[in-house]
């Protein structure tokens, strides 16, 4: 089946500790993209890129990195210098260009920080 | 840039009801809508969209009106059922060859049996 693989679903970590979350896709989509999700304050983008080698800072890309080494993957960094990083994390992606502009979801992570 | 608000942010409807969900935008160049939906511990789902060159677009039981003159777009759910309870996203972009959306902050749609 196609669609987006999150990993890990759930994730602790100690303070001043980086992380990095997994997303993989085999639906063949050129941009991708990572949100973070926090209660009453919806989705907010953090980076996304639209081809292989290339991102950009979304609105919250602070305390975070992404690479783009291969189309079918973006794992995304939380570093320690992020401030809050305790949040639900979502990972999509769309097709580049054509008439649909639907967002591919995968089903989260969530990290805690203790 | 862009802001979406959305409202209510809670809304608790009886079964056969109809919930209206309402959400307004800045940025006059956006010019396209989509509707998630998004159950719980799950990643949303696009449910229904709708573009600036229509000002109404209904799927079954659901519906999209636009306003582009107000700036304002709704949803409307006829006929709910509990399967219905989630929690709908609106958001809005501009539509550049990717979707850079901007999200509201989510209604939480409860059908009580």
């Amino acid at each position: 089946d196609g669609g987006i693989t999150q990993s890990p679903k759930y994730l602790f970590r100690k303070e001043g500790q980086n992380v990095t979350l997994s997303c993989e896709q085999n639906l063949n989509h050129d941009a991708m993209y990572w949100y973070r999700q926090d209660p009453g304050q919806g989705l907010r983008l953090i980076y996304y890129s639209q081809i292989v080698n290339d991102f950009q800072k979304g609105d919250i890309a602070e305390g975070y990195s992404v690479s783009r080494e291969k189309k079918e993957s973006f794992p995304l960094t939380v570093t320690s210098a992020q401030k809050n990083p305790t949040a639900f994390y979502l990972c999509a992606s769309s097709m580049r260009g054509g008439d649909t502009g639907e967002l591919f979801f995968g089903e989260g992570s969530r990290l805690t920080v203790l | 840039g862009e802001n979406v608000e959305q409202h209510p942010s809670t809304l608790s409807v009886q079964e056969g009801d109809s919930a209206v969900i309402k959400c307004t935008y800045s940025d006059s160049a956006s010019n396209y809508f989509p509707w998630y939906k998004q159950e719980l511990g799950k990643g949303p789902q696009l449910i229904i969209d709708i573009r600036s060159n229509v000002g109404e677009k209904k799927d079954q039981r659901i519906a999209v009106t636009l306003n582009k003159t107000a700036k304002h777009f709704s949803l409307h759910i006829t006929e709910t059922q509990p399967e219905d309870s989630a929690v709908y996203f609106c958001a809005a972009s501009m539509n550049t060859g990717f979707q850079k959306l901007v999200f509201g902050t989510g209604t939480r749609l409860l059908v009580s049996p």
